[in-house]
Parts: structure tokens; C-alpha cells; sequence
């Protein structure tokens, strides 16, 4: 089981702003840089946001980041239907010396 | 462009041994920390294990410790994953991914496309 916890699944209407929250501890989310991967069916995951609240080359400012103590915060603004995927949460862990992801929550557009 | 091709997988039985390899391509191999990331069929992610630039430090999973050993050849810019003592829920796809966290092993932006390891008799 990991250590990190998201929600299941979230959903909204095209257009309108999902969030996805990503809760850890203080060995990991704490003190460590959070990222967040998108992963549609059948593919490698795609990394969104790291160092908390930054963005790759070629990810729209549509994707946000934010941490706030042992927790952290994936914002997706003016969903698209192409935004339908798997979402992890990821960090480095101090005590288990070893990264971590969250469990994962898909994403669905109505 | 980074380019990761991961290789090996296949089946094998409960107990039994395999190595993947991971060939890295368009960047300087040597400079990078690695790691393996595995996803069960119909799962969430699960970080395997890393290795730092020189291979000095070496991380596992609880899951994989004592199992699993990480290695890398930077001639040959190849990192590998030796795995033995396999069991069924070790069954899932393995990528294998570029650290670009500074050896942080916080993020990783590159990532390969997977090879399918079956745990199976």
C-alpha cells in the first residue's frame, strides 16, 4: 500500500477546474519536492509538475502544483476531454529511503 | 532527444530469475541517477528502485529488498535490474526512467515504454 493518498477518482464538465489532492507525512511530502505525472491507457506516465509547483517544457499552465505541510495539490483548469487519465502523485520518502507514489485517481469529464 | 529502451521482460516461473536492461540514448548517461518504476495490470504505480550517477548508492522498495538488484555500466550506457525470487505479484510492466532531479530522485521526466515481466507457471 503507499504512502501517499489520493482520491479515487474526480470528475467535472468540460471547461471547468478539477483538483486532486495528494496526502502524506512529514517523511516524504513534508520535505521532499512533490511531482505529478498524467498517464492515459496504455502508456508511459507523463510528468506534469515538479519541484512542487513547476512545469516541463510544453505542459499548458492549464496544470498547477501546490504543497501545503503534508499535503499536495494538482489543479487541472479548463478540462478537456483529452485530460481523461490516471493522475500520480510522487516524492522521495526519508524514512524509507526510497521514492513513493500516491495511489492514483483517475480523472473523468463528463 | 532521450530515448530509453527497456528489455528482457518475459515469462518466468514463480522463483525463477530475470534481468532487464535499459539502453539510454541523447543525453550523457553518466551525469544521471536511474530507476525503475513497475505497474501491476489494472494498478497503480510502484517505485522499484534507484542508483545513483557512479552506482555507489543504490535504493530498493520493501517490496523488491533482497530480490532485486540495481546496476548500471555507464560504457554501455545501460542501467539493469536483476530480479530473482520472483513471485506472481511481482507480475507487472517495468519502466525505466531518467532521474532529473539532480540525483534527488524526486522526479522523473523521461521514461521508457516498458517491458511486461509475467510471473506465471
Amino acid at each position: 500500500q503507499s504512502v501517499l493518498t489520493q482520491p479515487p477518482s474526480v470528475s467535472a464538465a468540460p471547461g471547468q477546474k478539477v483538483t486532486i489532492s495528494c496526502s502524506g507525512g512529514r517523511s516524504n511530502i513534508a520535505n521532499n519536492y512533490v511531482s505529478w505525472y498524467q498517464q492515459l491507457p496504455g502508456t508511459a506516465p507523463k510528468l506534469l509538475i515538479y519541484d512542487n509547483n513547476k512545469r516541463p517544457s510544453g505542459i499548458p499552465d492549464r496544470f498547477s502544483g501546490s504543497r501545503s505541510g503534508t499535503s499536495a495539490t494538482l489543479g487541472i483548469a479548463g478540462l478537456q476531454t483529452g485530460d481523461e487519465a490516471d493522475y500520480y502523485c510522487g516524492t522521495w520518502d526519508r524514512s524509507l529511503s526510497a521514492g513513493v507514489f500516491g495511489t492514483g485517481t483517475k480523472v473523468t469529464v463528463l | 532527444e532521450v530515448q530509453l529502451l527497456e528489455s528482457g521482460g518475459g515469462l518466468v516461473q514463480p522463483g525463477g530469475s530475470l534481468r532487464l536492461s535499459c539502453a539510454a540514448t541523447g543525453f550523457t548517461f553518466s551525469s544521471y541517477a536511474m530507476g525503475w518504476v513497475r505497474q501491476a495490470p489494472g494498478k497503480g504505480l510502484e517505485w522499484v528502485s534507484a542508483i545513483s550517477v557512479g552506482g555507489v548508492n543504490t535504493y530498493y522498495a520493501d517490496s523488491v529488498k533482497g530480490r532485486f538488484s540495481i546496476s548500471r555500466d555507464n560504457s554501455k550506457n545501460t542501467v539493469y535490474l536483476q530480479m530473482s525470487s520472483l513471485r506472481a505479484e511481482d507480475t507487472a510492466v517495468y519502466y525505466c526512467a531518467k532521474d532529473d532531479g539532480g540525483g534527488s530522485l524526486e522526479y522523473f521526466q523521461h521514461w521508457g515504454q516498458g517491458t511486461l515481466v509475467t510471473v506465471s507457471t
